[in-house]
């Protein structure tokens, strides 16, 4: 069964650096959405990207965060300048459609860990 | 913004009961999913419910949906131990932007399985 992958499965960066995740959609979706989730809290919206742009985008997703699809299969979400606080669970996900009607896969996370 | 949020926190129950989870949510919406999410891993999508869905079986899932009320239910039939994680109502925006749509998750129902 298709599904997401993310790389890597856990990244310790230092404050002040810059970290890029790495994600691979499903092969036939056409959206593709970046979240994180703080421990123990809430699992949040952070962008959403389709046909080369940002679709939607949440207040966290300020101009630290930039996201990319640097080739046909790959999407990245990277952090210019990491704090303290951007340690997380960062997730990705797609869906086929950005309609409301269809489900959003989401991949094994990548844990960020800034020190 | 919307929110879906879930009720019990908590719930721990014996092996082969059912489990009950319960979710709210606030504003008008294109559909509801949920998710189970295993100690510091991924999210699984389990289920979506379009808005003009009543109810939706999936194995022993059973999902119900009451846009009156703004209300849904996630009950989990014969419950085993492989069924301890945390489950999470996501809603999406029914009038969010154009070609996509963000999710919003609640924070989640911890349910235990004592076998």
């Amino acid at each position: 069964e298709p599904e997401v992958t993310q790389t890597p499965s856990h990244q310790v960066t230092q404050m002040g650096q810059e970290v890029i995740l790495r994600c691979v959609p499903i092969s036939n979706h056409l959206y593709f959405y970046w979240y994180r989730q703080i421990l123990g809290q809430k699992v949040e919206f952070l962008v959403s990207f389709y046909n080369n742009e940002i679709s939607e985008k949440s207040e966290i997703f300020d101009d630290q965060f930039s996201v990319e699809r640097p080739d046909g299969s790959n999407f990245t979400l990277k952090i210019r300048s990491t704090k303290l606080e951007d340690s997380a669970m960062y997730f990705c996900a797609s869906s086929e459609s950005g309609l409301g009607i269809y489900e959003q896969y989401f991949g094994p996370g990548t844990r960020l860990t800034v020190t | 913004s919307q929110q879906g949020e879930e009720d019990p926190q908590a719930l721990s129950i014996q092996e082969g009961e059912n489990a009950t989870m319960n979710c709210s949510y606030k504003t008008s919406i294109n559909n509801l999913q949920w998710y189970r999410q295993n100690s510091g891993r991924g999210l699984v999508h389990l289920i979506l419910i379009r808005s003009n869905e009543r109810e939706k079986h999936s194995g022993r899932l059973r999902v119900t949906l009451d846009t009156s009320k703004k209300s849904s239910s996630l009950l989990i039939t014969a419950s085993r131990a492989a069924d301890t994680a945390s489950y999470f109502c996501a809603t999406d925006d029914l009038y969010s932007g154009a070609g996509s749509y963000q999710l919003t998750f609640g924070k989640g129902t911890k349910l235990s399985v004592i076998p």
